[in-house]
């Protein structure tokens, strides 16, 4: 099956540092990748869609300078969280999907950021 | 945001037991309907795509059904095993101003005990 490798899985980091985070599609071409945000108890929350080569679309109440998304390739997909704050601090997971928009969406494992 | 609502938020059932969750969603502008199950420490996996009234899929011992219309759809795991204790994740897919996008309910946290 397709395989979406995330990473890192954890990052632990004083505030006011930027973190990025990686999201690859391991065997399949990645037209659409997204992003959500998952704080506990709560449902995985839609933070980004970037489509290859294009700039994100961000939704509302997510901050595009604080929530820096390239999508260079076709395979690659980063996230950089700038100046992290500890309410920044929460479960960020990626995932991927080719071209076609009734395809299932392929994830990674997730990142765990916790601010400190 | 549209609300998705899953019910319920957990179960505990014993091997061998025949176990259904719901999962509610508006019922206009329907495009899709995903499951995806979600064990602790990996990533979701997806169950199913479903995007006709009245469609059933099946994976072995999982299937859903779907009802548009009226904005639910069934998920039933017959014979439950222990290695079926997951979250199980409906999401519904909108249009949004990038394509069509998921929004996702709760889930429904299954425990399977031997």
């Amino acid at each position: 099956g397709a395989v979406v490798s995330q990473h890192p899985s954890w990052v632990i980091c004083k505030s006011g540092t930027s973190v990025k985070i990686e999201c690859r599609s391991l065997d399949f071409q990645a037209t659409t990748m997204f992003w959500y945000r998952q704080f506990p108890k709560q449902s995985l929350m839609l933070m980004a869609t970037s489509n290859e080569g294009s700039k994100a679309t961000y939704e509302q109440g997510v901050e595009k300078d604080k929530f820096l998304i390239n999508h260079a390739s076709l395979t690659l997909s980063t996230l950089t969280v700038t100046s992290a704050h500890p309410e920044d601090s929460s479960f960020y997971i990626c995932s991927a999907r080719a071209q076609v928009t009734n395809q299932p969406q392929h994830f990674g494992d997730g990142t765990r950021l916790s601010i400190l | 945001i549209l609300n998705v609502e899953q019910s319920p938020q957990s179960l505990h059932v014993q091997e061998g037991d025949s176990t259904n969750f719901t999962c509610s969603f508006p019922s206009s502008n329907f495009y899709a309907l995903h499951w995806y199950r979600w064990e602790t420490a990996k990533s979701p996996e997806a169950l199913f795509v479903m995007t006709l009234n009245g469609d059933e899929k099946k994976k072995g011992r999982i299937s859903a059904t779907l009802n548009t219309k009226e904005g639910y759809s069934y998920l039933y795991i017959k014979g439950s095993q222990p290695e079926d204790s997951a979250t199980y994740l409906c999401a519904f897919m909108i249009p949004g101003d990038s394509g069509y996008a998921l929004n996702f309910g709760k889930g429904t946290s299954l425990l399977v005990t031997p």
